[in-house]
């Protein structure tokens, strides 16, 4: 059973800060990787995709991925309250679907 | 921007009805999706749909459910005799290419909230 596991939160961090999002997968097999931001009633909004180990960066967002540790995280520089959310990891395994974790409610504080 | 779009947005049915929902992809995608979520749970993969087949299902996706895209636009989930845990919002979603590709990731609609009674 492939899992993706996320701390469910809430993260509360002040407006400015750097929110840290943390998500582990139980598969080394894993090809594809990607954070989503949900908003309470809305669809997943992608933010992020990562393939290869190492950082990638995308203006105030940066994704970590580090196959070894089955470890994928999402850093939010200069937080800002529209920030506030949940954030959904998903990983992908070999086909063509995305096994979400439960997701991190985070929250800024101004 | 091009979007995928899901109706009704809301949708209301007693137990053992047969409920339809309806999705039109982003016109040029070929991949397409339906995932849902359970109220405070988890989204969770349905079916994957591919030159007009299955190309992979989930264990949810029972003998219940069904799939059909009837003309060059609509993407349909149906379920046949639904039951009070099928009430979910249920999420369409499209790609142009497989979403292992790189730059083509899952485009989502705005979900139907499916609640039966």
């Amino acid at each position: 059973q492939k899992e993706v596991e996320q701390n469910s939160g809430p993260l509360s961090v002040p407006e400015g800060a750097i929110a840290s999002l943390n998500c582990t997968y139980s598969d080394r097999g894993s090809q594809s990787f990607f954070w989503y931001r949900q908003y309470s009633g809305k669809s997943p909004e992608l933010i992020m995709s990562i393939y290869s180990n190492g950082d990638k960066e995308d203006g105030r967002f940066t994704a970590q991925l580090n196959k070894a540790s089955q470890y994928v995280s999402l850093l939010i520089r200069d937080s800002q309250p529209s920030d506030s959310a949940t954030y959904l990891c998903a990983v992908m395994w070999g086909n063509e679907k995305l096994t979400f974790g439960t997701g991190t409610r985070l929250t800024i504080i101004p | 921007e091009p979007e995928v779009t899901q109706t009704p947005s809301h949708q209301v049915t007693q137990m053992g009805q047969e409920v339809i929902l309806r999705c039109v992809p982003i016109s040029n995608h070929l991949y397409f999706y339906w995932y849902r979520q359970i109220l405070g749970q988890k989204v969770e993969f349905l079916v994957s749909f591919y030159n007009n087949e299955i190309s992979e299902k989930s264990e949810i996706f029972d003998d219940q459910f069904s799939v059909e895209r009837p003309d060059g636009s609509n993407f349909t989930l149906k379920i046949r005799s639904t039951k009070l845990e099928d009430s979910a919002m249920y999420f369409c979603a499209s790609s142009e290419s497989r979403i292992s590709s790189y730059n083509s990731p899952l485009h989502f609609g705005n979900g139907t909230r499916l609640t039966v009674t």
